[in-house]
């Protein structure tokens, strides 16, 4: 079955420091999501990018479909940055496939 | 920004009892669908939904059914609840216009004893 991996499981910052989570996937890839999680539980959708590179804000997403990765760039990290974030490939039609994440904490 | 709700917020059952859980949404999606979150194994898909009447199979649909009675609500049903259940639930609609994205309600804690 597909299987979603990601690095590093935790990662430790101080404010203002930038940061690189990277996904990985055993299949071949036909969409993937990274959402984020808040500390409190609830998951808001960062970005859809099934290819190529997406930039909100102070966050890029690139996705490279032939070597199976999707990155998250996060620059100039704040405190508020801190939770889970996590990548999941798979489409609306039959649902998404998760990794497990990886732990932001950012620090003062 | 859309709206996904779900209810109860948290929920305690015994074993071998019927828990249903319920999601409502405002996005006039097509697709709901509902997961659990465990540590050690991150969110996974139970059931899922195309449309009213209509309910799929996910990943780890044994020990649970899912009803779909109308486009907006979408609930998930433990006619015998045991302890391994005891997770946090998830429900999400989606769509394939434009951004193939899902948005995701609030979570229910349920705790089996």
């Amino acid at each position: 079955g597909q299987q979603v991996q990601q690095s590093p499981a935790s990662l430790v910052l101080q404010e203002g420091e930038n940061a690189e989570l990277q996904c990985n996937f055993s299949t071949s890839l036909n969409s993937m999501q990274w959402f984020y999680q808040r500390p409190e539980g609830s998951l808001v959708s960062l970005f859809y990018n099934p290819s190529g590179t997406k930039q909100s804000g102070r966050l890029t997403s690139t996705t490279v479909i032939k070597e199976r990765r999707s990155s998250l760039h996060i620059s100039s990290s704040q405190i508020t940055d801190s939770g889970t974030y996590l990548c999941a490939m798979g489409n609306y039609a039959q649902g998404l496939t998760f990794g497990l994440g990886t732990r932001v904490s950012v620090f003062p | 920004e859309a709206a996904v709700t779900q209810s109860p917020r948290n929920k305690v059952a015994v074993t071998g009892g019927k828990v249903t859980l319920s999601c409502n949404q405002t996005n006039n999606h097509n697709n709901m669908y509902w997961y659990r979150q465990d540590t050690g194994h991150g969110l996974r898909l139970i059931h899922y939904s195309y449309g009213a009447g209509s309910t799929e199979k996910g990943d780890i649909p044994d020990g649970y059914k899912a009803s779909r009675p109308s486009q907006e609500n979408f609930s998930l049903i433990l006619e015998l609840a045991t302890p391994s259940q005891t997770s946090v639930y998830f429900c999400a609609s989606g769509d394939a216009g434009g951004e193939d994205t899902q948005y995701f309600g609030p979570g229910t804690r349920l705790l089996v004893l």
